[in-house]
């Protein structure tokens, strides 16, 4: 399949353990924060969104926090496993016509 | 329920040319946005049709337009290709509203080499 990057920072862990994905944002204006995933030739599918009210949303397997004061969002997957590996984006709306994403984040997952 | 759908899946053209890419939205979607994502990058948005009409534009040349038509689908076109234009080009298909982008679906795009 195709490769969605070649230079993306990486984080690898072991299948079980768990795994933290973080992300900065710039607009402070943005009223949602989603996480994506994105699997080699295909487009990102949505994991999880969280709205800039809140600092804390939990979904299966996954828990997303937002900290405001430092722009800073993260991801947490929970027993990690190898169908999880893929390259991970986050994404703001900063006005609900667009989205804008980070730089993504390629987790490998070893069996 | 088919989900959003891009074709061609694969594109060769050579600089000057001009392409096409098609996009038909989800079910029940009404609004498309295009993104363009190089390798190694997050997708870059390029711009929102809604009702037919382009709505928002993200930081894209003229030569890159688009058109909706009454049944949601879109086109992207663009003129005079660039071998900068070689990347993924993904379609997003959303329902209207404040949430809109928080249920954006994306189809598995068009990879488009200029050579």
């Amino acid at each position: 399949g195709e490769s969605v990057g070649l230079h993306l920072p990486t984080l690898s862990v072991q299948e079980g353990d768990n795994s933290i994905i973080n992300c900065a944002y710039s607009n402070s204006a943005s009223d949602y924060f989603i996480w994506y995933k994105q699997e080699s030739g295909k487009g990102p599918q949505f994991i999880i969104d969280i709205r800039s009210n809140m600092d804390k949303r939990q979904g299966q397997r996954v828990t997303v926090l937002l900290n405001k004061t430092v722009k800073h969002l993260s991801l947490q997957i929970a027993a990690t496993q190898p169908g999880d590996s893929a390259v991970y984006f986050c994404a703001e709306t900063p006005g609900f016509q667009k989205l804008v994403f980070g730089t993504g984040t390629r987790l490998l997952v070893s069996p | 329920d088919a989900g959003v759908t891009q074709s061609p899946t694969h594109l060769i053209k050579t600089r000057g040319q001009q392409v096409t890419l098609r996009c038909s939205p989800k079910s029940g979607h009404d609004t498309v946005s295009w993104y363009q994502q190089a390798l190694g990058q997050g997708p870059q948005f390029i711009f929102q049709y809604y009702e037919e009409e382009e709505r928002q534009r993200g930081n894209f040349p003229d030569r890159f337009s688009g058109h909706q038509f009454p049944n949601y689908s879109s086109e992207l076109n663009v003129n005079a290709l660039l071998l900068g234009d070689s990347a993924l080009y993904l379609c997003a298909s959303s329902p209207e509203g404040v949430r809109g982008n928080t249920e954006a679906f994306f189809g598995q795009g068009t990879r488009l080499t200029v050579v």
